[in-house]
């Protein structure tokens, strides 16, 4: 079947240091991957995506490359800022996008 | 940019009691919507496909008769709990495709709702 995984948080870091956040899945076929991001009392926002191996997803200098080799969709960002604080979720979708697989959200504290 | 609301945003109700809460696309039509469920510090899980003019599709274990869904317009789907039990408690988001606001893949969420059973 199809899951993903991804780091507990909270992560806690000082404003311009490197963010990691791991997501790794399992699934049947060939699924898209997906980083959203949550700011408090707001929903969810697609942040980026990956259609097929190999793609790399990027905005708002965050970034994710879909590794079918080791089936992972880390999240990275070189230096971060406090409004980036957020709870970042990690999602697969079938095919047909209808379905979406998420991970149990990850949430970042900036601290300036 | 497009945007999912939902009401209310939080609830308390007693056990034994109904609740409902809607879901909108407020600038956009959605012909599909979804339902998720999350528990604290767990991923959401999809529970249905809200299908406008037509029943909707529920996942695998999730009881159709406890957890109605409307989806009475191209803007709006409804999601009633029925006979409310504590065990129901959980935060229930909404989505809906973008469409062509939005690129290939991209779900709109709306904020979610709180729902406390007591």
């Amino acid at each position: 079947g199809n899951s993903v995984t991804q780091m507990e948080g909270p992560v806690t870091l000082s404003e311009e240091a490197f963010l990691t956040i791991n997501c790794t899945y399992t699934a049947t076929g060939y699924p898209s991957l997906f980083w959203y991001v949550q700011y408090p009392g707001e929903g969810l926002q697609l942040l980026l995506k990956a259609t097929k191996a190999d793609d790399k997803g990027s905005n708002k200098g965050f970034e994710a490359t879909y590794r079918k080799e080791t089936t992972s969709f880390h999240l990275e960002k070189g230096s971060v800022q406090v409004s980036d604080s957020a709870v970042y979720f990690c999602a697969l979708s079938d095919r047909n996008f209808n379905k979406f697989y998420f991970g149990s959200g990850t949430k970042l504290n900036v601290k300036p | 940019g497009a945007v999912v609301s939902q009401h209310p945003s939080w609830v308390i109700c007693k056990s034994g009691t109904s609740v409902k809460i809607e879901c909108r696309s407020l600038d956009f039509q959605a012909t599909t919507m979804f339902w998720y469920r999350q528990f604290p510090k767990q991923s959401l899980m999809l529970m249905a496909t809200s299908n406008e003019g037509s029943k909707a599709t529920y996942e695998q274990g999730v009881e159709k008769d406890k957890f109605l869904i409307n989806h009475a317009s191209l803007t709006l789907s409804t999601l009633t709990v029925t006979s409310a039990h504590p065990e129901d408690s959980s935060f229930y988001i909404c989505s809906a495709p973008g469409g062509l606001l939005a690129g290939e893949g991209e779900q709109y969420f709306g904020p979610g709702t709180r729902l406390t059973v007591t």
